[in-house]
């Protein structure tokens, strides 16, 4: 059983590209989620998606956009990467009801 | 933008030793709290969610204790191995959306 599976698990970026991150999960979860941890600090929330279809903002939007191409698939796209976009990006899946998430491996992003 | 907060930052334990943190976070409405064990170069694993004032919950040596009407969650770890050394982030749902904030952490290191 995969769970959660996101790509790549590293990536470079000179400041201005653009990159999408893939996360696909096979719990058939409704709810997924893209959070990003930088040093020191917690996870913090980019975007989730509750269903397939709707899509929201988290605590920390800006510079991303997200796609939930379907119940298995939510995917974070960086159109314009800057340096203050390095950081660690995680996908989870679960989260209504009982609450419980469950993490992908990360994804390690640098913006040069 | 929601108030978790952990403490303490990290602690420094040697084997045998028993230790617990403490995660504080709104009293004023509350749905769900978490505890993972994120270890490193792996992903954040869900240890519990208690949902209750006064919940308490155990998984081998590590309990859990919630008072949600100061706001605050202790973890517990009681005789402490190498094998516990891990960052301990806890997590709150202010509704049932599964949208957790997480605190920054507790980094645990266990000495042999």
């Amino acid at each position: 059983n995969a769970g959660v599976t996101q790509t790549p698990k590293f990536q470079v970026l000179k400041t201005g590209q653009s990159m999408t991150l893939q996360c696909a999960q096979d719990m058939n979860h409704n709810s997924m989620y893209w959070y990003r941890q930088d040093p020191g600090m917690g996870l913090r929330l980019i975007y989730y998606s509750a269903s397939e279809g709707t899509t929201d903002k988290g605590e920390v939007p800006n510079g991303y956009n997200v796609s939930r191409l379907n119940k298995r698939e939510f995917s974070l796209r960086l159109e314009s990467a800057a340096p203050s976009q390095t950081s660690v990006y995680f996908c989870a899946s679960g989260g209504q009801n009982t609450g419980e998430l469950f993490f992908g491996e990360g994804s390690r992003l640098t913006v040069l | 933008i929601l108030n978790v907060e952990q403490s303490p930052q990290s602690l420094h334990v040697q084997e045998g030793d028993s230790t617990n943190f403490t995660c504080s976070f709104p009293s004023s409405n509350f749905y769900a709290l978490h505890w993972y064990r994120w270890e490193t170069a792996k992903s954040p694993e869900a240890l519990f969610v208690m949902t209750l004032n006064g919940d308490e919950k155990k998984k081998g040596r590590i309990s859990a204790t919630l008072n949600t009407k100061e706001g605050y969650s202790y973890l517990y770890i009681k005789g402490s191995q190498p094998e516990d050394s891990a960052t301990y982030l806890c997590a709150y749902d202010l509704t049932n959306a599964g949208k957790s904030t997480f605190g920054d952490g507790t980094t645990l290191t266990v000495k042999p």
